[in-house]
């Protein structure tokens, strides 16, 4: 199972939106609703923003958005705050019912 | 209150076989649905996950390391388990188990242990 693609770094200036993508297949991304998204911070253990391609567990900020598309998701922060600076990962679940995380992106707020 | 925490050896040498705790709370894994993974970190590097185990017992495990991972779980002691053989200093990472929110996230996280891989 490949990992799945996403790009090595974002940047976006303070209020503004970024947009991070999450490519795979028809066998993860593209097959199921089962896409999520987490934030960690150095050190830190990942936290998760989005499960089920769109939907945010209580306690996350609503600037924090997912949709998919064929074999891509997208986490959207909009609003960009300092604090959103981190690493991004997405997983997905597959037809192997196994898991398969993304490359990680690093978001740095210039 | 949902708590996972991972437990194991610091230090491991080549060839050696890693044995991995989660002991976890406020949650049981003889419950319908319930699910636990563990997923690595290697320093610097993207997450990677490595394999699950269901309420019903079904354990899955990731394709490329599938031949040297052994998941178990003990309910009564709400602990799962997690080997790996033949280990190597490439699988030096920070392993984490974490419950499954349905089948498509992982919800609650443990800290992390770092597992060292060198003679």
């Amino acid at each position: 199972q490949s990992a799945l693609t996403q790009p090595a770094s974002v940047s976006g200036s303070p209020g503004q939106s970024i947009t991070i993508s999450c490519t795979g297949t028809s066998s993860d991304v593209g097959g199921y609703n089962y896409v999520s998204w987490y934030q960690q911070h150095p050190g830190k253990a990942p936290k998760l923003m989005i499960y089920d391609v769109s939907n945010r567990p209580s306690g996350v900020s609503n600037r924090f958005s997912g949709s998919k598309s064929g074999n891509t998701a997208s986490l959207t922060i909009s609003g960009l705050q300092a604090e959103d600076e981190a690493d991004y990962y997405c997983s997905s679940y597959t037809s192997s019912s196994t898991q398969v995380f993304g490359t990680g992106t690093k978001v740095t707020v210039l | 209150q949902v708590t996972l925490k991972e437990s194991g050896p610091a230090l491991v040498k080549p060839t050696q076989t890693l044995t991995l705790t989660c002991t976890f709370s406020g949650f049981s894994l003889s419950t319908s649905g319930m699910r636990v993974s563990w997923i690595r970190q290697p320093p610097g590097k993207a997450l990677e996950w490595l394999a699950r185990i269901d309420w019903d017992d079904d354990k899955f495990y990731s394709t490329s390391l599938k031949t040297r991972l052994t998941i178990s779980k003990d309910t009564s002691k709400n602990q799962v388990v997690l080997t790996m053989t033949n280990m190597d200093p490439v699988d030096t990472a920070t392993y984490y188990c974490a419950r499954h929110y349905a089948l498509g996230a992982f919800d609650y996280w443990g800290q992390g242990t770092l597992v060292t891989v060198s003679s």
